[in-house]
């Protein structure tokens, strides 16, 4: 199964609201990354957040982690029609397994109505 | 480069045959990465190169695939005898150091495989 779960799959709203994403995970992590990916091509890196903060900010975006509960969430204020994507959350953990590589979540579909 | 190229972007192949994509990373990076990605479904890890170091394969599905990376850059990640479920997008990554929680992994456009 996916280490990291988008939730919801998708979601639909109007341009000028907010989108939020949430995001669980399983294992012990070192960090927690936002990417968000354009007609199933490359993937773009959004937001860092590492494991002992609690809240970050980039611009419209706002990530919060809770490690006690494994879970994350990705904001976007004010949405644009630009907005629209698929967005994953990744983790790398290396505590169970040693692996040592970004694990993915199946993503949250969004889609801004302009 | 400036960014993560791969090749080809697009292949067809019939059931059975072989491919191969390749991957040149960032110049510089020492990590690559490898991912699948089915439609409509999320990154699936495939493998991973860090430096000199033994690679990390327990992604990879089956003995059909194969990867590896020649001189520390260029990464050829094959497929034998393919079959429709290799139907995917294969993306891959490098960052510049591994996993560190300042480095930054850049993905390339993907290489959409179609098997028919």
């Amino acid at each position: 199964s996916q280490q990291g779960e988008e939730d919801p799959q998708a979601l639909s709203i109007q341009e000028g609201e907010n989108a939020t994403m949430n995001c669980s995970y399983k294992t012990s992590i070192n960090n927690l990354q936002w990417y968000r990916q354009n007609s199933g091509r490359g993937l773009v890196h959004l937001i860092l957040i590492r494991s002992n903060e609690r809240e970050k900010h980039s611009g419209r975006l706002r990530v919060t982690l809770d490690t006690s509960k494994k879970s994350s969430s990705l904001l976007i204020t004010a949405s644009r029609a630009a907005d629209t994507a698929s967005y994953f959350c990744a983790t790398v953990f290396d505590m169970d397994t040693g692996r040592r590589a970004l694990t993915f979540g199946s993503g949250t579909r969004l889609q801004v109505q302009p | 480069g400036a960014g993560v190229s791969q090749s080809p972007s697009n292949k067809v192949t019939e059931k059975g045959k072989d491919v191969e994509l390749r991957c040149d990373p960032i110049s510089g990076h020492t990590a690559l990465y490898w991912y699948r990605q089915s439609l409509g479904q999320g990154l699936e890890f495939l493998i991973y190169f860090q430096g000199n170091s033994a690679p990390d394969k327990s992604g990879l599905p089956s003995d059909r695939f194969s990867a590896e990376r020649t001189g520390g850059s260029v990464s050829t990640l094959t497929i034998q005898r393919t079959q429709q479920e290799d139907s995917a997008v294969y993306l891959c990554a490098s960052s510049l150091l591994g996993q560190g929680p300042r480095n930054t992994i850049y993905f390339g456009e993907g290489s959409w495989l179609t098997v028919v």
